[in-house]
Protein backbone atom coordinates (compact mmCIF):
# COMPACT_ATOMS: atom_id res chain seq x y z
CA UNK A 1 0.00 0.00 0.00
CA UNK A 2 1.41 3.11 -1.01
CA UNK A 3 1.85 5.55 1.96
CA UNK A 4 1.59 9.75 1.73
CA UNK A 5 3.12 11.06 -1.02
CA UNK A 6 3.95 14.74 -0.79
CA UNK A 7 5.60 16.99 -3.71
CA UNK A 8 7.99 18.57 -4.49
CA UNK A 9 10.59 17.70 -2.12
CA UNK A 10 12.44 20.68 -1.70
CA UNK A 11 11.08 24.32 -2.90
CA UNK A 12 13.38 27.44 -3.38
CA UNK A 13 11.26 30.58 -3.20
CA UNK A 14 12.18 34.71 -2.34
CA UNK A 15 10.24 36.76 -0.61
CA UNK A 16 6.88 37.78 -1.66
CA UNK A 17 6.45 34.70 -3.57
CA UNK A 18 3.82 32.70 -3.43
CA UNK A 19 4.12 28.86 -3.16
CA UNK A 20 1.38 25.33 -3.56
CA UNK A 21 2.10 22.17 -1.53
CA UNK A 22 0.59 19.26 -2.96
CA UNK A 23 -0.08 15.76 -0.68
CA UNK A 24 -1.43 12.16 -1.36
CA UNK A 25 -3.03 10.19 1.15
CA UNK A 26 -2.96 6.81 1.72
CA UNK A 27 -5.49 5.25 -0.04
CA UNK A 28 -8.81 5.00 1.49
CA UNK A 29 -7.74 7.85 4.44
CA UNK A 30 -9.97 10.74 4.17
CA UNK A 31 -8.87 13.30 6.64
CA UNK A 32 -5.41 15.27 5.84
CA UNK A 33 -4.31 17.12 8.10
CA UNK A 34 -1.05 19.60 7.33
CA UNK A 35 1.95 20.88 9.62
CA UNK A 36 4.94 23.12 10.01
CA UNK A 37 7.84 22.00 11.68
CA UNK A 38 10.84 24.28 12.04
CA UNK A 39 13.90 23.52 14.97
CA UNK A 40 12.40 26.15 17.71
CA UNK A 41 8.81 25.70 17.45
CA UNK A 42 8.74 21.53 16.75
CA UNK A 43 5.54 20.59 14.60
CA UNK A 44 3.06 23.31 14.90
CA UNK A 45 -0.66 22.38 12.91
CA UNK A 46 -1.96 24.00 10.20
CA UNK A 47 -5.35 22.90 9.57
CA UNK A 48 -7.18 19.87 8.53
CA UNK A 49 -9.83 18.71 6.16
CA UNK A 50 -11.87 15.58 5.48
CA UNK A 51 -14.59 15.29 2.77
CA UNK A 52 -13.29 18.62 0.94
CA UNK A 53 -13.82 20.71 4.29
CA UNK A 54 -11.84 22.23 6.56
CA UNK A 55 -12.36 20.95 10.43
CA UNK A 56 -9.67 22.14 11.81
CA UNK A 57 -7.62 25.50 12.27
CA UNK A 58 -4.46 26.05 13.91
CA UNK A 59 -3.07 29.28 14.55
CA UNK A 60 -1.11 30.70 11.78
CA UNK A 61 -2.45 33.83 9.55
CA UNK A 62 -4.78 33.86 6.77
CA UNK A 63 -1.39 33.61 4.32
CA UNK A 64 -1.51 30.01 4.64
CA UNK A 65 -4.43 28.18 2.77
CA UNK A 66 -5.33 24.75 2.00
CA UNK A 67 -8.11 22.65 0.31
CA UNK A 68 -9.01 19.08 -0.07
CA UNK A 69 -10.12 17.34 -3.65
CA UNK A 70 -12.91 15.01 -4.23
CA UNK A 71 -10.44 12.27 -4.18
CA UNK A 72 -8.94 13.71 -1.13
CA UNK A 73 -6.20 14.52 -2.76
CA UNK A 74 -5.44 18.26 -0.17
CA UNK A 75 -2.81 21.22 -1.50
CA UNK A 76 -1.57 24.11 0.83
CA UNK A 77 -1.10 27.50 -0.45
CA UNK A 78 1.39 30.07 1.47
CA UNK A 79 0.87 33.67 -0.13
CA UNK A 80 3.40 36.66 0.09
CA UNK A 81 6.33 34.22 1.20
CA UNK A 82 8.44 35.64 4.44
CA UNK A 83 11.61 34.32 5.95
CA UNK A 84 10.10 33.09 8.77
CA UNK A 85 7.98 30.42 6.23
CA UNK A 86 11.31 28.41 5.87
CA UNK A 87 10.61 25.14 6.93
CA UNK A 88 9.53 21.32 6.84
CA UNK A 89 6.13 20.86 5.72
CA UNK A 90 4.73 17.87 6.81
CA UNK A 91 1.07 16.50 5.71
CA UNK A 92 -0.57 13.89 7.76
CA UNK A 93 -3.46 11.27 6.56
CA UNK A 94 -5.76 9.36 8.60
CA UNK A 95 -8.29 6.98 8.16
CA UNK A 96 -11.50 9.78 9.03
CA UNK A 97 -10.57 11.91 12.50
CA UNK A 98 -7.50 13.37 12.95
CA UNK A 99 -7.80 11.62 16.12
CA UNK A 100 -7.20 8.13 14.51
CA UNK A 101 -3.24 7.46 13.95
CA UNK A 102 -2.13 9.58 10.96
CA UNK A 103 0.73 8.49 9.16
CA UNK A 104 3.09 11.45 7.76
CA UNK A 105 4.38 12.37 4.23
CA UNK A 106 8.49 12.48 3.93
CA UNK A 107 7.26 16.52 3.97
CA UNK A 108 8.38 19.33 1.61
CA UNK A 109 11.39 20.98 2.36
CA UNK A 110 10.47 25.84 1.57
CA UNK A 111 13.34 27.42 1.79
CA UNK A 112 12.90 30.97 1.54
CA UNK A 113 15.42 33.38 0.00
CA UNK B 1 1.11 25.95 30.45
CA UNK B 2 2.10 24.49 27.36
CA UNK B 3 -0.41 21.96 25.95
CA UNK B 4 2.22 18.61 25.23
CA UNK B 5 5.08 18.73 27.61
CA UNK B 6 8.72 16.72 27.02
CA UNK B 7 11.88 17.22 28.11
CA UNK B 8 13.72 18.03 24.86
CA UNK B 9 16.76 15.72 26.53
CA UNK B 10 19.51 13.72 25.24
CA UNK B 11 18.43 10.93 27.13
CA UNK B 12 21.35 8.88 27.23
CA UNK B 13 20.99 5.44 27.59
CA UNK B 14 23.34 2.21 27.06
CA UNK B 15 23.00 -0.45 24.40
CA UNK B 16 20.51 -3.10 26.19
CA UNK B 17 19.07 -0.30 28.56
CA UNK B 18 15.81 0.58 29.16
CA UNK B 19 14.96 4.39 27.89
CA UNK B 20 11.97 6.00 29.69
CA UNK B 21 10.43 8.80 27.78
CA UNK B 22 7.97 11.00 29.58
CA UNK B 23 5.05 13.09 28.05
CA UNK B 24 2.71 15.24 30.17
CA UNK B 25 -0.42 17.10 28.98
CA UNK B 26 -2.97 19.81 29.54
CA UNK B 27 -5.95 19.16 27.90
CA UNK B 28 -8.20 17.11 30.30
CA UNK B 29 -10.74 15.84 27.49
CA UNK B 30 -7.88 14.37 25.64
CA UNK B 31 -8.80 10.81 23.97
CA UNK B 32 -6.00 9.87 22.14
CA UNK B 33 -2.21 9.90 22.51
CA UNK B 34 0.34 7.99 20.56
CA UNK B 35 4.09 8.43 20.26
CA UNK B 36 6.00 9.22 17.05
CA UNK B 37 9.75 8.43 16.37
CA UNK B 38 11.71 10.87 13.78
CA UNK B 39 14.82 10.18 12.70
CA UNK B 40 17.32 12.99 11.65
CA UNK B 41 16.45 14.32 8.33
CA UNK B 42 13.32 12.44 7.99
CA UNK B 43 9.88 12.61 8.63
CA UNK B 44 7.57 10.88 11.86
CA UNK B 45 6.34 7.65 11.92
CA UNK B 46 3.99 6.16 14.08
CA UNK B 47 5.25 3.61 16.96
CA UNK B 48 3.03 3.33 19.74
CA UNK B 49 -0.79 4.56 20.10
CA UNK B 50 -2.90 4.59 23.54
CA UNK B 51 -6.49 5.48 24.16
CA UNK B 52 -7.22 3.82 27.76
CA UNK B 53 -5.66 4.22 31.12
CA UNK B 54 -2.82 1.30 31.71
CA UNK B 55 0.00 -0.04 29.70
CA UNK B 56 0.37 -1.21 26.23
CA UNK B 57 2.74 -3.15 25.03
CA UNK B 58 4.14 -3.97 21.35
CA UNK B 59 7.43 -5.75 20.92
CA UNK B 60 10.17 -3.68 22.80
CA UNK B 61 8.07 -1.01 23.52
CA UNK B 62 5.07 -0.02 25.82
CA UNK B 63 3.15 3.02 26.07
CA UNK B 64 1.47 4.28 29.73
CA UNK B 65 -1.09 6.09 30.36
CA UNK B 66 -2.85 8.19 33.54
CA UNK B 67 -5.54 10.38 32.52
CA UNK B 68 -6.31 11.37 36.37
CA UNK B 69 -2.34 12.75 36.26
CA UNK B 70 -2.39 13.61 32.20
CA UNK B 71 0.66 11.69 31.76
CA UNK B 72 1.83 9.52 29.18
CA UNK B 73 4.94 7.58 28.88
CA UNK B 74 7.05 5.46 26.85
CA UNK B 75 9.73 2.67 27.55
CA UNK B 76 12.24 0.86 25.33
CA UNK B 77 13.07 -2.32 26.86
CA UNK B 78 16.50 -3.38 25.38
CA UNK B 79 17.18 -0.11 23.65
CA UNK B 80 19.65 -0.40 20.30
CA UNK B 81 21.52 2.59 18.65
CA UNK B 82 19.50 2.15 15.85
CA UNK B 83 16.69 3.76 18.65
CA UNK B 84 18.49 6.87 18.62
CA UNK B 85 15.66 9.52 17.35
CA UNK B 86 13.61 12.19 18.54
CA UNK B 87 10.26 11.11 19.78
CA UNK B 88 7.48 12.30 19.30
CA UNK B 89 4.77 12.67 21.79
CA UNK B 90 1.03 13.78 20.05
CA UNK B 91 -2.41 14.17 21.63
CA UNK B 92 -5.71 14.76 20.53
CA UNK B 93 -7.18 18.11 21.56
CA UNK B 94 -10.58 17.87 23.48
CA UNK B 95 -13.37 16.29 21.71
CA UNK B 96 -14.01 13.60 19.21
CA UNK B 97 -12.67 15.81 16.06
CA UNK B 98 -9.79 17.91 17.47
CA UNK B 99 -6.51 17.69 16.06
CA UNK B 100 -2.89 16.06 17.00
CA UNK B 101 -0.98 18.24 19.55
CA UNK B 102 2.73 17.00 19.74
CA UNK B 103 5.20 18.04 22.22
CA UNK B 104 8.96 19.40 21.09
CA UNK B 105 10.08 15.83 21.43
CA UNK B 106 12.61 13.95 23.06
CA UNK B 107 16.18 13.08 21.42
CA UNK B 108 16.89 9.27 22.55
CA UNK B 109 20.64 8.81 22.49
CA UNK B 110 21.66 4.97 22.35
CA UNK B 111 25.33 4.24 22.98
CA UNK B 112 26.85 0.79 21.95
Amino acid sequence: KAGVTQTPRYLIKTRGQQVTLSCSPISGHRSVSWYQQTPGQGLQFLFEYFSETQRNKGNFPGRFSGRQFSNSRSEMNVSTLELGDSALYLCASSLRQSNQPQHFGDGTRLSIL
Amino acid sequence: QKEVEQNSGPLSVPEGAIASLNCTYSDRGSQSFFWYRQYSGKSPELIMSIYSNGDKEDGRFTAQLNKASQYVSLLIRDSQPSDSATYLCAVTRGGSQGNLIFGKGTKLSVKP
